[in-house]
């Protein structure tokens, strides 16, 4: 069974500082995976997607990824107040549906 | 554009009534997903469809829910009868392309059984 693991948070950082948000999954063979945001009330919206290995950038987004660990990160620097929501990191296997974590909410502190 | 559009937003129902969901993807869009997402999880996958086939129903409760896309474009899910653990937001999402993961979500509808 695929599985997408994320610690559930709360993470809090401070305003400005460096939010480091983790995800693990299950299966080698997965290809492809993203990040949504879920603002509270609100529905999932895609923040980045990832298919190698490395890094790739989007303003202040760094999306992380490492196949060998099964692991992906998203990193966003100087946050702000406003990045307070849950973040959902999903997985894809080929043309199958997204597998979603948990999420993690995240809280940036004024 | 315009995004996925659902219908209604809120429904409160009895446990064993029917209720039933109204979903219109972005124009273009051949893929659609039904997903349920309970409070505090993230959201699982109900149905699939391709055009107007369904694609992935491996996850759908059959014996109470049902989804149909007639003509490709609109699509509705149904549960009939409600159960209490049923409560949760019904998140409609289309993509351009199968395989894709950059979905587009509608507002979702919240489901409260009682």
């Amino acid at each position: 069974q695929k599985e997408v693991e994320q610690n559930s948070g709360p993470l809090s950082v401070p305003e400005g500082a460096i939010a480091s948000l983790n995800c693990t999954y299950s299966d080698r063979g997965s290809q492809s995976f993203f990040w949504y945001r879920q603002y509270s009330g609100k529905s999932p919206e895609l923040i980045m997607f990832i298919y190698s290995n490395g890094d790739k950038e989007d303003g202040r987004f760094t999306a992380q990824l490492n196949k060998a660990s099964q692991y992906v990160s998203l990193l966003i620097r100087d946050s702000q107040p406003s990045d307070s929501a849950t973040y959902l990191c999903a997985v894809n296997w080929g043309n199958t549906p997204l597998v979603f974590g948990k999420g993690t909410r995240l809280s940036v502190i004024a | 554009e315009a995004g996925v559009a659902q219908s209604p937003r809120y429904k409160i129902i009895e446990k064993r009534q029917s209720v039933a969901f109204w979903c219109n993807p972005i124009s273009g869009h051949a893929t659609l997903y039904w997903y349920q997402q309970i409070l505090g999880q993230g959201p699982k996958l109900l149905i699939q469809f391709q055009n107007n086939g369904v694609v992935d129903d491996s996850q759908l409760p059959k014996d109470r829910f049902s989804a149909e896309r007639l003509k490709g474009v609109d699509s509705t899910l149904k549960i009939q009868p409600a159960k209490l653990e049923d409560s949760a937001v019904y998140l409609c999402a289309s993509t351009f392309k199968t395989g894709f993961g950059g979905y587009t979500f509608g507002s979702g509808t919240r489901l409260t059984v009682v």
